[in-house]
This record gives structure tokens, sequence and C-alpha cells, in this order.
């Protein structure tokens, strides 16, 4: 169990519908990071967030927004979507954001089905 | 991002062959991490190269940093079943971000 928490694992939703995914980082964790995988596909960078703040942007599609909240749990927004966001979600949290970049813990993912 | 290239992208191996895996960058990297992803499962952190030349050793598992710290290598010696699963490299060059190699998905075929 690496600490990191996602919910929901599943989620099957309609094209055009918008979709919320959400992360709790390990206990101590200031930074979060999303992820998208595709079938057989590699990891894409979305976004970074570091105690609150968007630290560092990747591939996000402008219908994909996220924020971290004070608690530090992060949301991940999928609206307007589309057959091809069908993908697993990865969120991973580390220590730091800053300075270095550290030990990456990955939560099991959630599982976006769009049909 | 960091961009590098991840090669093989696949390889199957018979238990107990060598299997090795290389990452390549044209810039210089600040450190390195390696991770794996078993079937079904989500990436697991193996180790973390930072020095030029590194070298570091896990059981069966040998991780190498290159001298220029432009590329870095992970090394089975005498593959399992439980090495199955996607290596990938994690560079960190700007140090804000952490993005990953295109991976080397491997099989063990007993």
């Amino acid at each position: 169990d690496s600490g990191v928490t996602q919910t929901p694992k599943h989620l099957i939703t309609a094209t055009g519908q918008r979709v919320t995914l959400r992360c709790s980082p390990r206990s101590g964790d200031l930074s979060v990071y999303w992820y998208q995988q595709s079938l057989d596909q590699g990891l894409q960078f979305l976004i970074q967030y570091y105690n609150g703040e968007e630290r560092a942007k990747g591939n996000i599609l402008e219908r994909f927004s996220a924020q971290q909240f004070p608690d530090l749990h992060s949301e991940l927004n999928l609206s307007s979507l589309e057959l091809g966001d069908s993908a697993l979600y990865f969120c991973a949290s580390s220590p730091f954001g800053g300075g270095g970049v550290t030990e990456a813990f990955f939560g099991q993912g959630t599982r976006l089905t769009v049909v | 991002g960091q961009q590098v290239m991840q090669i093989p992208q696949y390889q199957h191996v018979q238990e107990g062959e060598d299997f090795t895996t290389y990452c390549n960058s044209s810039t210089t990297l600040s450190n390195i991490q390696w991770y794996k992803q078993r079937p079904g499962g989500h990436p697991v952190f193996l180790i973390q190269l930072v020095k030029s030349g590194e070298v570091k050793k896990q059981k069966r598992l040998t991780f190498q940093f290159g001298e220029a710290k432009k590329n870095s290598s992970l090394h089975i010696t005498a593959t399992q079943t439980t090495d199955v699963g996607t290596y990938f490299c994690a560079p960190s060059g700007s140090a804000r971000q952490l993005t990953f190699g295109s991976g080397t998905q491997l099989t063990v075929l007993p």
C-alpha cells in the first residue's frame, strides 16, 4: 500500500459528461502529480501541484483542470468527455516539488471508460 | 519536461536470461529515477540516481547513470517470472516535473 488513495477505482460515463477524480496523497506529502495512461501506453504527465499551487503543467487538455485543496487532497476534473479520454488516471505524491524531484508514490489509479 | 528515448519498447526473454533497458537523453539530466509497473498495477519506485557514473545494485538489478548524465540503464541478471512488467525511467532536468520515458515492457517466458 503506497498510502496514496484514489477514488473512484472505476468510472463509466457517457460522452459529453463531466467527472471528478479524487486523490488523497500520503500523509505529509506536499506534491501531487496527475498522469494519464491509455491502453498499453506510457505515463503522460498532466499536471503537478505543490502545497496548493500549480507547479508544472504537461500535456493537459483545456477540457481538463485540477486543483489541490488546503488539506492537500487533489481533484482532477474532466469535462466534455470524448471516447479518447478513456484511460487509467494515476495520482502520485511526493514530499517535495521545488528544490528537487524525489521518489513518487502512486495510487491504484482510476479507470475511466467513456461510452 | 525532459525528453528521453527508452529502448527497447518490448523485450521477451527466457527465464534465466539477462535483460537491459536503456534511457537516453539529448540533454544533461539532474537525476533519473526508475519505476516498475506490474501488469494491472501502478508504478512503483525502484531507485534514484544522482551522481555522474553512479552504479547502484538491488539484488539482481543493476542501475547505472552515465558519466555525462545523459543516459541510464537498468540491467536484470537471470530474469525470473516475477520480473515481468514495464520498466520506466523518469528523468529530471528542470526539477519541476516528473515525466516518464515510454517504458520497456518485459515478458519472461518460463
